[in-house]
C-alpha cells in the first residue's frame, strides 16, 4: 500500500516564476494538507481540501493556491515566487480530519533563486 | 490560533539514556496530540499520538504524557539508540468551531543525537 506520494522531489525555480506541486493521498484517505516547512522550523499550515474545496486556510498569501481532484490528488500553486518560498513544501492526507492521524509525504524540496 | 512551544531545541543523550521532550500548548479546545520523528531528507513519521482523554500512553520505548490542566504534553523515550537521532515535532490538533475537522500546529522541533 502507497503512502502518500509527492512530486517532484526536488525543483528549482526564479523568483518571479510560478509553480505546481503534486501529491497523491495514501490510499483510502480523502483529505489533503499542505504546509510548508522552512529551513530548521516546525511546518507551517498552508490550506487543507476535502470533497475538492479548501476547507481551511493557514496564513499565507493569496499566491498560494491549491486544487483537489475526484480522485482526491492535489496540487499547490505558488505564483510570483519570492526567495523566502523556499523551503520544504508537505503533503499530508487523512480520513475526515486530524483525528485519525495524518501521513506525510516526503515533500519537496523548493529552491527560488 | 494555537501556538505550540517545544523545548528543548536540541538535546544530546548517551545511548542507554533516558530524553524527554516537552511542549505546551494555548489553545485548551486542542483535543489530539500527535508527536513526529523527522529524518533527513523525509517527511514527518508519526511516532506516537494522545487524545485529550487520556493521561499517559506508552508504546515499547516511547511513551507520551498529557497534563490537560496545565496544557502541556511530554514524550519520553527510554534506552536510547543512535538511531533515534532524528529531529522530533510534537502538534496539536484544534477543532473548527461547528465544523467535523481540524488542523495540526507544529511546535519547532527538537534535535535529538544520541551518541553510542
Amino acid at each position: 500500500d502507497a503512502g502518500v506520494t509527492q512530486s517532484p522531489t526536488h525543483l528549482i525555480k526564479t523568483r518571479g516564476q510560478q509553480v505546481t506541486l503534486r501529491c497523491s493521498p495514501k490510499s483510502g484517505h480523502d483529505t489533503v494538507s499542505w504546509y510548508q516547512q522552512a529551513l530548521g522550523q516546525g511546518p507551517q499550515f498552508i490550506f487543507q481540501y476535502y470533497e475538492e474545496e479548501e476547507r481551511q486556510r493557514g496564513n499565507f498569501p493569496d499566491r498560494f493556491s491549491g486544487h483537489q481532484f475526484p480522485n482526491y490528488s492535489s496540487e499547490l500553486n505558488v505564483n510570483a515566487l519570492l526567495l523566502g518560498d523556499s523551503a520544504l513544501y508537505l503533503c499530508a492526507s487523512s480520513y475526515t480530519g486530524v483525528r485519525y492521524g495524518y501521513t506525510f509525504g516526503s515533500g519537496t524540496r523548493l529552491t527560488v533563486v | 490560533g494555537e501556538n505550540v512551544e517545544q523545548h528543548p531545541s536540541t538535546l544530546s543523550v548517551q545511548e542507554g539514556d533516558s530524553a524527554v521532550i516537552k511542549c505546551t500548548y494555548s489553545d485548551s479546545a486542542s483535543n489530539y496530540f500527535p508527536w513526529y520523528k523527522q529524518e533527513l531528507g523525509k517527511g514527518p513519521q508519526l511516532i506516537i499520538d494522545i487524545r485529550s482523554n487520556v493521561g499517559e500512553k506508552k508504546d515499547q520505548r516511547i511513551a507520551v504524557t498529557l497534563n490537560k490542566t496545565a496544557k502541556h504534553f511530554s514524550l519520553h523515550i527510554t534506552e536510547t539508540q543512535p538511531e533515534d537521532s532524528a529531529v522530533y515535532f510534537c502538534a496539536a490538533s484544534t477543532p473548527l468551531q461547528n465544523s467535523g475537522y481540524s488542523t495540526l500546529t507544529f511546535g519547532k522541533g527538537t534535535m535529538l543525537l544520541v551518541s553510542p
